[in-house]
């Protein structure tokens, strides 16, 4: 059964910092992984979704890899700011296209 | 606006009811899901469905039941079977294989 973990579970930065949030998985069969972030009772925002043939993948300020062999992925969010205040998520996708969460990395990003 | 709309946004239920909650999107997505969240844990999935007229149970179905009738729309029935239905529950779709996944905004349940 697939199990993911996120570390660290909060983090809490003055703005302008670059940040990495950690995302490790068990079973390292997977299609794909997709980064979420999700505001205080709001549903899922979808960031990036890195296909498993791929590396990186990039979308503005966020940058994030994944290496299946190790079962990791990384989220890199240059020069934070508030508005990036929220709850990340990392969701592999493996068999029967189900998406796997861990309970996320909780940012807080003061100015 | 193309998307996912989960409707009520907050639900109230009595000991012993049934409600609905309610997911429709128009992103011509063949792939539905219903996941459960609670604080402090993961989102968990409750029901999937592929295709139309067609779904699987997730890893806590129990107590939940849903329809796929239509393509754009999967209901999610809370029964008065599931004994902690106090969550956050989300809707999801995507083309399917492992294409990128989508939320709704949440429907928040609390039994009274």
């Amino acid at each position: 059964k697939q199990e993911v973990t996120q570390i660290p579970a909060a983090l809490s930065v003055p703005e302008g910092e670059n940040l990495v949030l950690n995302c490790s998985f068990t079973d390292s069969a997977i299609y794909n992984l997709q980064w979420f972030r999700q505001d205080p009772g709001k549903g899922l925002t979808s960031l990036l979704l890195i296909q498993s043939s791929q590396r990186e993948q990039t979308s503005g300020r966020l940058n994030a890899s994944l290496d299946k062999s190790s079962g990791r992925s990384t989220l890199y969010i240059a020069a934070s700011q508030p508005g990036d205040s929220a709850t990340y998520l990392c969701a592999p996708i493996g068999g029967f296209q189900k998406l796997v969460f861990g309970t996320g990395t909780r940012l807080l990003v003061s100015p | 606006d193309g998307g996912i709309t989960q409707s009520p946004k907050y639900l109230f239920r009595k000991e012993g009811q049934n409600v609905t909650l309610s997911c429709e999107q128009n992103l011509n997505h063949d792939a539905m899901y219903w996941y459960r969240q609670d604080p402090g844990q993961g989102l968990r999935l409750i029901y999937y469905s592929q295709i139309v007229n067609d779904f699987q149970k997730g890893d806590i179905a129990e107590g939940y039941s849903v329809s796929r009738e239509k393509k754009e729309s999967f209901p999610l029935t809370v029964t008065s079977a599931q004994k902690n239905p106090t969550a956050f529950y989300l809707c999801a779709s995507s083309m399917g294989g492992s294409a990128e996944a989508f939320f709704g905004q949440g429907t928040r349940l609390t039994v009274v």
